[in-house]
């Protein structure tokens, strides 16, 4: 099992630009979330998916953010514009419940995105 | 609703002395309780996890934590600190009706030679 895995590891972009940072959750996982960590505010939980519907974005901060989920095996987060503040590290992580919730997530290596 | 809190940002502590890191929660429903380790440049891994049965847990690397319902609690310990614990430590908790997870804000641990 590969883990969840995220690209790309690092996005050094300019203000203004759209930025498309991409996930692939464990197979057989039916939850997905998108998180971002900054010093100031932690984890931050963006928006999350259940069989690849969107569940709840109300953690998403603007209208600039924006993620799809077209499939069990992909998700992406896009920004656009991007802004300096929107720089931090964005992780993704999958989980399982099959109706209990006592399943961890498992959380991928992060994207660092930083807008310049 | 569910909540962490963690107390101490920053823990420092000699290699081989008793690593406490504190975690206290609240919910309104029992709860499922987690440690997450982060290294540095690194996801969260999950160290251990307290659903039910047994209130002291066993981790990853040595650690365990012990859940008390009484004091809200759900301490991360272990006996000797080593160089390569220096990470970032969360809590988190969550509801066992298929609530999201809330994490705590981290403890930064360092282990001084």
């Amino acid at each position: 099992d590969a883990g969840v895995i995220q690209s790309p590891r690092h996005e050094v972009t300019e203000m203004g630009q759209e930025v498309t940072l991409r996930c692939k959750p464990i197979s057989g996982h039916d939850y997905l979330f998108w998180y971002r960590q900054t010093m100031m505010r932690g984890l931050e939980l963006l928006i999350y998916f259940n069989n690849n519907v969107p569940i709840d974005d109300s953690g998403m901060p603007e209208d600039r953010f924006s993620a799809k989920m077209p499939n069990a095996s992909f998700s992406t987060l896009k920004i656009q514009p991007s802004e300096p503040r929107d720089s931090a590290v964005y992780f993704c992580a999958s989980s399982m419940t099959g109706g209990r919730s006592n399943y961890g997530y498992t959380f991928g290596s992060g994207t660092r995105l930083t807008v310049v | 609703a569910q909540s962490v809190t963690q107390l101490g940002s920053h823990v420092s502590v000699s290699e081989g002395a008793l690593v406490l890191l504190r975690c206290n929660y609240s919910s309104s429903v029992p709860p499922y309780l987690f440690w997450y380790v982060q290294y540095p440049n690194q996801g969260l891994q999950l160290l251990l996890k307290y659903t039910t049965g047994a209130t002291l847990v066993k981790g990853i690397n040595g650690f365990e934590a012990e859940f008390k319902k009484s004091e809200t609690s759900f301490h991360l310990t272990k006996p000797s600190a080593h160089m390569s614990d220096a990470a970032e430590y969360f809590c988190a908790v969550r509801g066992n009706y298929g609530q999201n997870f809330v994490f705590g804000p981290g403890t930064r641990l360092s282990v001084l030679p």
